[in-house]
C-alpha cells in the first residue's frame, strides 16, 4: 500500500473546466511536492511546499494553482488547461527539504486527460 | 543547476544475467543519489540510495556505486528476474531545498 494517497486516479476534463487533484500523507513529512510526468519521461518538478509554505515554483503556468491546507494535505487546482497538459501528476512527500536530503515518497498519481 | 545524464536508455538482458545502468552528474555539491524503479502505470519507488560519504551500498541483488571524483554513479542488478523489468531513474539532489534532478530513465527488459 502506498503511504501517499492521491485522488482521483483518473480525470478527464475539458479546457474550460475547473478541477482539483488531492494528495494526502500521514507519515509526518513536512515537505510535499507536485511533479508532472509525460510518458517515457522522468518526473518534472512543479512545486515544493515546506512546512505548508510554497518553497519552489518551477515557473509553472498560472492555470496550475497549488494549495497546502495543512501538513498532511496538498491540492492542485486546475483551470483552463490545454491538451498538452495531459500527463500523470505525481504527488510526493519527504521528511524535510533541509540537509541532509531525504528520499521522495511518491503517490500513485492522477492520470489527467484534457480534451 | 544540476544536470544528470543516464545511459543506456534501453537495456535488454537474459534472465539471470547482470544489468548495469550509469549516471553522471554535473554539480559537485550534490550529496545524495537515489534510484527509483517505475513499473508500467505505477508510481516511482525508491529501491536504493547512496550518500556522498559512501562509495558503495548493497541490498540483496541490487548495488549502487559512487565515484565522486568522476561524478558518476551506477546501479548494478545481479541475477535479474522478469519482475525487474521496469523503467529505472537515477537522481541527484542539491543541498538546497531537497530538489531532485532526475536522469532520463532506462527501460530494462529481462527476457525469461
Amino acid at each position: 500500500d502506498t503511504e501517499v494517497t492521491q485522488t482521483p486516479k483518473h480525470l478527464v476534463m475539458g479546457m474550460t473546466n475547473k478541477k482539483s487533484l488531492k494528495c494526502e500523507q500521514h507519515m509526518g513529512h513536512r515537505a510535499m511536492y507536485w511533479y508532472k510526468q509525460k510518458a517515457k519521461k522522468p518526473p518534472e518538478l512543479m512545486f515544493v511546499y515546506s512546512y505548508e509554505k510554497l518553497s519552489i515554483n518551477e515557473s509553472v503556468p498560472s492555470r496550475f494553482s497549488p494549495e497546502c491546507p495543512n501538513s498532511s494535505l496538498l491540492n492542485l487546482h486546475l483551470h483552463a488547461l490545454q491538451p498538452e497538459d495531459s500527463a500523470l501528476y505525481l504527488c510526493a512527500s519527504s521528511q524535510t527539504i533541509r540537509d541532509p536530503p531525504t528520499p521522495l515518497h511518491f503517490g500513485n498519481g492522477t492520470r489527467l486527460t484534457v480534451t | 543547476g544540476e544536470n544528470v545524464e543516464q545511459h543506456p536508455s534501453t537495456l535488454s538482458v537474459q534472465e539471470g544475467d547482470s544489468a548495469v545502468i550509469k549516471c553522471t552528474y554535473s554539480d559537485s555539491a550534490s550529496n545524495y543519489f537515489p534510484w527509483y524503479k517505475q513499473e508500467l502505470g505505477k508510481r516511482p519507488q525508491l529501491i536504493i540510495d547512496i550518500r556522498s560519504n559512501v562509495g558503495e551500498k548493497k541490498d540483496q541483488r541490487i548495488a549502487v556505486t559512487l565515484n565522486k571524483t568522476a561524478k558518476h554513479f551506477s546501479l548494478h542488478i545481479t541475477e535479474t528476474q522478469p519482475e525487474d523489468s521496469a523503467v529505472y531513474f537515477c537522481a541527484a539532489t542539491s543541498v538546497s531545498g531537497n530538489q531532485f534532478y532526475f536522469g532520463t530513465g532506462t527501460s530494462l527488459t529481462v527476457i525469461p
